[in-house]
């Protein structure tokens, strides 16, 4: 059974920095891309970055550009999401979510974690 | 121009069928399309893949009620048979060259 279970999620303050992480099973990890997708209270989903199954290709929406790091790790079978210069409108729920490939559609979600970021 | 389009929300009765609608932006008729389904307080759920030419591949486990069907730079996600569980937020999103992955504002299904 695919799972993917993010953790990381918190209470941060503007200006600060969080790394999330995806635990992978259940699917080969290294043969499929990963993604990290977020939502923001009462809005709709928001793609934010995603890794290549090999980890060699990364890209990132221009909102995060710059900010957001993403890596994976397949001693654990953990992809990471290193977030820093976290403003309010960085506020949602992170999801991770498996592709096939780049540019495919993401086939399986995790719960997700909440990142909230106040003063 | 946003790249896709979805009505805010829609409407039908249980038992019924419902057809929702992905409008891709000019120009992009060649593009496929994916579904998803988000329930409150669960993670969102890949539905299908919708390609230009009208064929679709459902996810794992997605019952035969739901199908997807393509009309020019529309996609679309239709549900037979409404259930209760079926209530939720349907997005499309779309990628290719210079968008990388862009989501559709979602449509709210209401089931009566």
């Amino acid at each position: 059974e695919v799972q993917l279970l993010e953790s990381g999620g918190t209470l941060v303050q503007p200006g600060g920095s969080l790394r999330l992480s995806c635990s992978a099973s259940g699917f080969a990890f290294s043969s499929y891309a990963l993604a990290w997708v977020r939502q923001a209270p009462g809005k709709g989903l928001d793609w934010v970055s995603i890794i290549s199954g090999s980890g060699g290709s990364k890209y990132y929406a221009d909102s995060v550009k710059g900010r957001f790091t993403t890596s994976r790790d397949t001693s654990t079978n953990t992809v990471h999401l290193d977030m820093s210069s976290l403003t309010a409108a960085d506020t949602a729920i992170y999801y991770c979510a498996r592709a096939r490939a780049i540019s495919a559609p993401f086939d399986y979600w995790g719960q997700g974690t909440l990142v909230a970021v106040s003063s | 121009q946003d790249v896709l389009t979805q009505p805010p929300s829609t409407s039908a009765s249980l038992g019924a069928s419902v057809k929702l609608t992905c409008r891709l932006s000019s120009g992009r008729s060649a593009y496929a399309v994916a579904w998803y389904q988000v329930q409150p307080g669960k993670g969102p759920r890949f539905l299908m893949k919708v390609n230009s030419d009208g064929t679709y591949t459902k996810g794992d486990g997605i019952p035969d009620r739901f199908s997807g069907s393509t009309s020019g730079t529309e996609r679309y996600l239709t549900i037979s048979r409404l259930q209760s569980e079926d209530e939720a937020d349907y997005y499309c999103q779309t990628w290719g060259t210079g968008i990388l992955f862009v989501f559709g504002t979602g449509t709210s299904l209401t089931v009566l």
